[in-house]
Order: C-alpha cells, then structure tokens, then sequence
C-alpha cells in the first residue's frame, strides 16, 4: 500500500555498520509493526509499537536490533553492527487501532513496499 | 505456535483458466486467516480474511477462499486468471485473544499468467 511509506528503499551497508530503516505509518494510525523476511522465507513479525511504547518485541533478535516509534516522525528500525545474515527484506505495516481481544475486525495491517537490505 | 505451509512456490496458469493456491495452517487454538497478494515494488495488500463468520470468504479482484477446518486449509482461488493477477501471493495466520496482531505468514507463492 502505497500509503505506508519506507525508505530507503534498498540499503547496501557493509559489515559491521548500522542500518537504520525508517517507517512512516498511514495518516490516522497510530500502530507499526515490522516484519522481516528472509531469502525463501515468508515473512516473520518483529516488533509492535504504539507512539512512545513498544508493545512487543517478542520477535526481535535480542542483540543488535532495536525499534522506536516516537511522538513525532518516522518509526525507525535500528540495526547495529550488521552481518550477512542481516540481509533481508523488512516490511513496516500500520494499523488505525487494535480491534477487541478476539476480533481483528480494525486491525488489518497496511503494508509499505519494504526496505531491501544488502550487507556485503 | 501457529504455521503456515503454501504449497507450491510457483504456480503457472492461462489466461482464463482456474487459479487454485494452497494453504495449510496450523494452530492449537481456531485461528484467523489472511490471504494478502504483491505486486512488484509494492507492499503487501490484503485481498481476504477469514474471522469466524462465513466459511467462504470473497475478497477483492474476484478471488474467494474457503476455511476447512477439518482439512486445516485455506486455499484461494479464482475461477478465471487474468494477466493482471500476476504476483506473489502470502497466506498468513494469527490467533484469537490479545495477540491477534501478530500475523504469521507462508513462504509465498508466485503465480505466473500466460497469455
């Protein structure tokens, strides 16, 4: 959806630097989520964030990586220090609010055209 | 834990013949199911979603899904491709209660329509 803005687009990082991918949720939502995928995976959920809180991280890798979404501007996804295995796809999505417990009725994820990560 | 398995990574169909894609879920608790298609260069869009009302699911672009629970599937199919349906197409799954958010997805599959 074109709504869900990423940038950049592609990112060539050599080994050993950051990368830092940048989420701009659709106009109303207030709810981002970022989801990795992998060469010949599909893709896996990493983290939740409201505005100033993370919700979930159950997904993130425990080193390394980290995620913020803050009152003002982008939701940024930090990867620190980045290895081969880093490379990937990474989608954001938003949503306008999360439904009932039970009922994902108003929580359909809008998702942008992803972050194309190259570590070489 | 919930899964997702999509049969087949490529699928090659003719312009107006039938597109069937596979989906096989697994889930300890009754599930939701999503399918969502594509388009190069473009984020993900959903085209249907199953919640636990009707087991035939229509979505948009024509495409339908139906949920067996017996069968833990969730194929989607459309009973005449067009050139435009060319994508990747991603069967996912996520669970009832507070976690509803976390949406597990298959590999995907890339349909291919021949003129």
């Amino acid at each position: 959806n074109a709504d869900v803005m990423q940038n950049p687009r592609h990112l060539v990082r050599r080994r050993g630097q950051e990368a830092r991918l940048r989420c701009s949720p659709m106009k109303g939502h207030s709810h981002v989520y970022w989801y990795r995928q992998l060469p010949e995976e599909g893709l896996k959920f990493m983290v939740y964030l409201q505005k100033e809180n993370i919700i979930d991280e159950s997904g993130m890798p425990k080193e390394r990586f980290s995620a913020e979404f803050p009152k003002e501007g982008p939701s940024i996804l930090r990867i620190q220090q980045v290895v081969r295995g880093d490379s990937a796809a990474y989608f954001c999505a938003s949503s306008p609010r999360l439904g009932l417990a039970g009922d994902p009725s108003y929580n359909e994820q809008f998702f942008g055209p992803g972050t194309r990560l190259t570590v070489l | 834990a919930q899964s997702v398995t999509q049969l087949g990574s490529h699928v090659s169909v003719s312009e107006g013949a039938l597109v069937l894609l596979r989906c096989n879920y697994s889930s300890s608790v009754p599930p939701y199911l999503f399918w969502y298609v594509q388009y190069p260069n473009q984020g993900l869009q959903l085209l249907l979603k199953y919640t636990s009302a009707a087991t035939l699911v229509k979505g948009i672009n024509g495409f339908e899904a139906e949920f067996k629970k017996s069968e833990t599937s969730f194929h989607l199919t459309k009973p005449s491709a067009h050139m435009s349906d060319a994508a990747e197409y991603f069967c996912a799954v996520s669970v009832r209660g507070g976690s509803n958010y976390k949406l597990t997805f298959g590999k995907g599959t890339l349909l291919t329509v021949n003129p």
